[in-house]
């Protein structure tokens, strides 16, 4: 069963702290997003991939910062982490530019206090 | 303005009824559309894709979208109280709509 594993399912941390959310896929997937979901919002892009050490910038890339090192493994970094920042983020990946569906992580809950 | 917007619910029936969920998109480049379902503290996931044109059925669930008005539907047929769900409409560039939530009451 091919997964997207979101290493943590809760994170409490403290304003100004370095957050760092990690994603692993193991389906070989070229492309990979991070998203964060909100009440009325929806999901909104933060960043995606399309290659390693490649990035772009989707939507609402204010604030954070991502990595992708390793094909399998893409980060989302919040440098200093802000209480408008809590929300649910969700990792995902794909498998070619035609993008027909993406596998979701199940998600991080992160509250900043 | 958001590119797909989608009215968050939520939307009760009961069981064995007719589900119908819209969406609307606004950007006339967008050609496929995404559904994916989304269980409580869960990610979403996958459930159809559909091209701008006509129906696509996939067992209980019939996707429809409507070029002229930028019309996206998603039927679900004989209800179940496991249908109960956000459901989310997507397009291929990934811009999601805000999600409806269903409930399906036995």
């Amino acid at each position: 069963d091919v997964k997207v594993t979101q290493s943590s399912r809760y994170l409490v941390k403290r304003t100004g702290e370095k957050v760092f959310l990690e994603c692993v896929q193991d389906m070989d997937h070229e492309n990979m997003f991070w998203y964060r979901q909100d009440p009325g919002l929806g999901l909104r892009l933060i960043y995606f991939s399309y290659d390693v050490k490649m990035k772009e910038k989707g939507d609402i890339p204010e604030g954070y910062s991502v990595s992708r090192e390793k094909k399998e493994r893409f980060s989302l970094i919040l440098e200093s982490a802000s209480t408008n920042q809590t929300s649910m983020y969700l990792c995902a990946s794909s498998q070619d530019r035609a993008n027909y569906g993406y596998t979701f992580g199940s998600g991080t809950r992160l509250t900043v206090v | 303005q958001k590119e797909v917007e989608q009215d968050p619910g939520p939307l009760s029936v009961p069981e064995g009824a007719i589900v119908s969920l819209n969406c609307t998109y606004s950007n006339s480049a967008f050609q496929y559309f995404m559904w994916y379902r989304q269980y409580s503290r869960k990610g979403p996931e996958l459930l159809m894709y559909t091209y701008s044109s006509g129906n696509k059925e996939d067992g209980r669930f019939t996707a429809q979208v409507d070029k002229s008005s930028k019309y996206i539907s998603l039927f679900i047929r004989d209800s179940q109280p496991s249908d109960s769900a956000t459901y989310l409409c997507a397009s291929l560039q990934g811009q999601f709509g805000a999600g409806t939530q269903v409930v399906v009451t036995p």
